[in-house]
């Protein structure tokens, strides 16, 4: 079965440090997301791309975050100068045209100190 | 703004059914989604309801009710695999993009 790939599997940082999260989504699928979960919490929408182009947005997707699709495979989630409270999985998934099935990467643990 | 609520745990027995329950209130629904998520692990697809009605998928079922803003994951011939948490998660549209929002997840223990 195709999948979503993430690298790297753990980024530690230190606070106010720039981290970019990588992501290679299924290469057929339309849209792109990224999800984030704080340990023990739910799984939180932060953005969604289609079209080479943000679509939607939530509360937590604010000035420091940004993404990019830089080459037609790729999409990063850039954040610009981390804070502890960033520290999460951060999920990377990608649908197809009907959309009715999601994949999930297998994630990045953010640690930030 | 959009309320998803299932209970945050339950428990089982092997080889017993189980079913997860899961309430919405949303503004420009246009399906739900059930995932499994085991504990550091991304979550896994388990089913999509569009339309009203059960869908079946071998051990696993999904019920979407529309009208009621209501959807049920069932479980049947529970295996000790089967304890993870359970995601409901709710599809929006917006700005020409489909937004699964993702509810608090049922935690589901199935023991010996």
């Amino acid at each position: 079965e195709p999948e979503v790939t993430q690298t790297p599997s753990h980024q530690v940082t230190q606070m106010g440090q720039e981290v970019i999260l990588r992501c290679v989504p299924i290469s057929n699928h339309l849209y792109f997301y990224w999800y984030r979960q704080i340990l023990g919490q739910k799984v939180e929408f932060l953005v969604s791309f289609y079209n080479n182009e943000i679509s939607e947005k939530s509360e937590i997707f604010d000035d420091q975050f940004s993404v990019e699709r830089p080459d037609g495979s790729n999409f990063t989630l850039k954040i610009r100068s981390t804070k502890l409270e960033d520290s999460a999985m951060y999920f990377c998934a990608s649908g197809g045209r009907d959309n009715e099935k999601l994949f999930f990467g297998s994630g990045t643990q953010l640690s930030v100190l | 703004g959009q309320n998803i609520d299932q209970p945050t745990e339950m428990t089982a027995t092997e080889g017993a059914i189980v079913q997860i329950n899961c309430t919405y209130q949303t503004s420009g629904f246009n399906g739900l989604f059930w995932y499994q998520q085991h504990a550091g692990e991304a979550p896994t697809f388990l089913s999509y309801n569009v339309l009203d009605g059960l869908e079946e998928k071998g051990r696993f079922s999904s019920f979407l009710s529309r009208s009621k803003g209501y959807s049920y994951l069932l479980l049947k011939e529970l295996q000790m695999k089967d304890s993870a948490s359970y995601l409901c998660a709710v599809e929006m549209v917006g700005g020409g993009s489909y937004i699964p929002t993702f509810g608090r997840g049922t935690s589901l223990i199935v023991h010996p």
